[in-house]
């Protein structure tokens, strides 16, 4: 069965510090993967998305970036934090083609930035 | 661009009774799927019920059914005989079939379950 870790699940960083969220799948390969941005109360914000190694596509431009460096494994980066960075992270991968492709979530990452 | 509509920020509805939350979206594509999450307190996010648009019968799972029309961009959750395990955020999502695909979501409505 196919299984999605996030890690850290919470994390307190100062302001202009940096930033390495990681997401990991098993059991899969190839997935489609992404990161989304949950303000508090608010709905899912796609950031970023991945259809494969090394391609990321950016819905949003901020100070935050995303990586691929192998199939199953997607980050999130910054170099330097803002308050407005402070969120609830969600890493999610879904499997590409035509059935069986709804989304299967992390755990979340509580991301504070003081 | 896809664009998903949640117009309902909260809902509540007596233990029991039956409570429909509203979703529409927007595309120009054909082949879709749409689905409903539920984010309970515990903030994880959990597949309600998914609904593929080539599929005119509309999808049941147990208590949760939708209400799909195509026509209309309209897709909504109906929810009978409430229990208090319902209470949670509930989130409407759009998503294309094949390789370039991304998921939409809209931006919630939160059910409270009263007894």
């Amino acid at each position: 069965s196919q299984t999605i870790h996030q890690w850290p699940a919470t994390l307190v960083q100062p302001v202009g510090s940096p930033l390495s969220l990681e997401c990991t799948v098993e059991g899969t390969s190839n997935p489609n993967l992404y990161w989304y941005r949950q303000a508090a109360g608010r709905g899912l914000q796609l950031l970023f998305y991945s259809v494969g190694i090394g391609q990321i596509s950016s819905e949003v431009p901020q100070n935050l970036s995303a990586s691929r460096p192998q199939d199953r494994q997607f980050i999130l980066s910054s170099k330097k934090l803002l308050l407005s960075d402070s969120g609830f992270y969600l890493c999610a991968w879904r499997k590409a083609g035509r059935y069986d492709t709804e989304a299967f979530f992390g755990q979340g990452t509580r991301l504070t930035v003081v | 661009a896809q664009t998903v509509t949640q117009s309902q920020p909260e809902m509540s509805v007596q233990e029991a009774e039956t409570v429909t939350l509203s979703c529409t979206y927007d595309t120009s594509e054909s082949d879709y799927y749409l689905f409903w999450y539920k984010q309970p307190p515990s903030r994880q996010m959990i597949l309600v019920i998914r609904q593929e648009a080539y599929k005119q019968q509309n999808a049941t799972e147990n208590r949760f059914s939708v209400n799909f029309q195509k026509a209309a961009k309209s897709f909504s959750l109906k929810i009978s005989d409430s229990q208090l395990g319902d209470a949670a955020m509930y989130f409407c999502a759009y998503g294309l079939t094949g390789t370039a695909s991304k998921l939409t979501f809209g931006t919630g409505t939160r059910l409270q379950v009263t007894l």
